[in-house]
C-alpha cells in the first residue's frame, strides 16, 4: 500500500512561475524524501526533511512538514522548462521494524510550458 | 562515476520464459533495491538487501527472486514470466538502511512480457 500520496496528480505552468505540489501520509516517520524523475529515466534524490524541522531549503526548493497534518510540501520557485519531470514523495513507516523500506507516492507530473 | 547500471535497457520476452535483470553499482553502497514502477501506481519495492549476503522481501516480491552475492552486484530473476510482470523496474542503492539515506537509482529497465 502507498504511503505517501501526491496532490495534484498533474500541474502545467508558465515557465517563471511558481509549482506547489502536496504530499500526505498515513503513519509517524522520522524523515520525508522528495525525488524527481525526468521521462525515461530513474528517480534522483531532491531534499530530505526530517520530522523535527518544519522547512528546509536548497536552491529554488523549499520543502515544509507538517507532521500534524501528515503532509509536506515541495515549492519550486521560478520554474524553468528544464524543470517538467515526476515529483515524488517518498517516507518511511516507523511502525514496521526491521523492515524499514522507503515507500513511494504515485507522484505529480510537473510540465512547465516555456 | 559510473553509478549505477543496469542491464539490459529493454527486453521483451515471452510468457513462460525465465530472465534476469542485472545491477552493478560502484559507489560500495551496503543496501542495494528492486523496484517496479506502473503507471499510477509510483514505485513498489520488491525486494531488497541491507547487506551483501542478506535479502528481504519488500512489498510485491512474489514471481521473483534476489540474490547478494556481493556488494556490487544485485540481480533481479524472474523465473516464469507473467503478463503482469510487464513494467518499468529500477535498481537503486544507499550507504545504509533505507530511513535517512538517500537512494540513487539506475536507469531502468522496460520489460514486456507477451
Amino acid at each position: 500500500s502507498q504511503q505517501g500520496e501526491e496532490d495534484p496528480q498533474a500541474l502545467s505552468i508558465q515557465e517563471g512561475e511558481n509549482a506547489t505540489m502536496n504530499c500526505s501520509y498515513k503513519t509517524s516517520i522520522n524523515n520525508l524524501q522528495w525525488y524527481r524523475q525526468n521521462s525515461g529515466r530513474g528517480l534522483v534524490h531532491l531534499i530530505l526533511i526530517r520530522s523535527n524541522e518544519r522547512e528546509k531549503h536548497s536552491g529554488r526548493l523549499r520543502v515544509t512538514l507538517d507532521t500534524s497534518k501528515k503532509s509536506s510540501s515541495l515549492l519550486i520557485t521560478a520554474s524553468r522548462a528544464a524543470d517538467t519531470a515526476s515529483y515524488f514523495c517518498a517516507t518511511i513507516d516507523v511502525g514496521r521494524g526491521s523492515a524499514r523500506q522507503l515507500t513511494f507516492g504515485s507522484g505529480t507530473q510537473l510540465t512547465v510550458l516555456p | 562515476t559510473a553509478g549505477i547500471t543496469q542491464a539490459p535497457t529493454s527486453q521483451i520476452l515471452a510468457a513462460g520464459r525465465s530472465m534476469t535483470l542485472r545491477c552493478t553499482q560502484d559507489m560500495r553502497h551496503n543496501a542495494m533495491y528492486w523496484y517496479r514502477q506502473d503507471l499510477g501506481l509510483g514505485l513498489r519495492l520488491i525486494h531488497y538487501s541491507n547487506t551483501a549476503g542478506t535479502t528481504g522481501k519488500g512489498e510485491v516480491p512474489d514471481g521473483y527472486s534476489v540474490s547478494r552475492a556481493n556488494t556490487d552486484d544485485f540481480p533481479l530473476t524472474l523465473a516464469s514470466a507473467v503478463p503482469s510482470q510487464t513494467s518499468v523496474y529500477f535498481c537503486a542503492s544507499s550507504k545504509g538502511l533505507a530511513d535517512g539515506n538517500e537512494q540513487f537509482f539506475g536507469p531502468g529497465t522496460r520489460l514486456t512480457v507477451l
